[in-house]
């Protein structure tokens, strides 16, 4: 597609389960990048994925995240034992290079019950 | 490192007066800058960007930015502010990756 993807575009789980976002960026972007924001929060950095290289993930809440970047393209950031104070929109981002505009995909809406 | 830090969590301002949003930065690097703009329940949208060239940026809906390099700011100033404006603004420095700052939110009082 010409933007940024993610899905789905909201999730609503029961606390203690695992969830799983996916984003897929624009072809050919190498870098990747999660954020999220919480009612009322900015955005808060989570991790950053550039290239092949190790993967920045100052940004992680705790152990209960995690990320991957498959191929160098798709993304999918789990939760595990999901936690209400999780509840926010998760946004990705990709860009072509670090002065490049960075392009945001639509987000996901998680709310846990 | 890099690091942005936005002066202000909230400004408030009437319609038709300037609207001025604070930003500084910290880098190692010759850093880009941007402003993003999130109106309520909308993605993120690019306001203006700075990347080496003019010192002072124009950017979508009558806002600009300057780049001092001696203050190490990229402030938002826009004339006149319509009710359309109030969002929440975000200041963001890239060099190595992208950092975003916390977030201002701009409320137009009629």
């Amino acid at each position: 597609g010409a933007g940024v993807s993610q899905s789905p575009s909201n999730k609503v789980t029961e606390k203690g389960k695992d969830v799983e976002l996916r984003c897929d960026p624009i072809s050919g972007h190498t870098a990747l990048y999660w954020y999220r924001q919480s009612l009322g929060q900015g955005l808060e950095f989570l991790i950053y994925f550039q290239g092949n290289s190790a993967p920045d993930k100052s940004g992680l809440p705790s152990d209960r995240f995690s990320a991957e970047r498959t191929g160098g393209s798709v993304s999918t950031l789990t939760i595990q034992r999901t936690q209400q104070e999780d509840s926010a929109v998760y946004l990705c981002a990709s860009n072509g290079g670090s002065t490049d505009t960075q392009y945001f995909g639509p987000g996901t809406r998680l709310t846990v019950l | 490192a890099q690091s942005v830090t936005q002066l202000d969590s909230h400004v408030s301002v009437s319609e038709g007066t300037p609207v001025l949003l604070r930003c500084n930065y910290s880098s190692s690097y010759s850093p880009s800058l941007f402003w993003y703009v999130q109106h309520p329940n909308k993605g993120l949208q690019l306001l203006l960007k700075y990347t080496s060239a003019a010192t002072l940026v124009k950017g979508i809906n009558g806002f600009e930015a300057e780049f001092k390099k001696s203050e190490t700011s990229f402030h938002l100033t826009k004339p006149s502010a319509h009710m359309s404006d109030a969002a929440e603004y975000f200041c963001v420095v890239s060099g190595a990756d992208m950092r975003f700052g916390a977030g201002t939110r701009l409320t137009v009082k009629p």
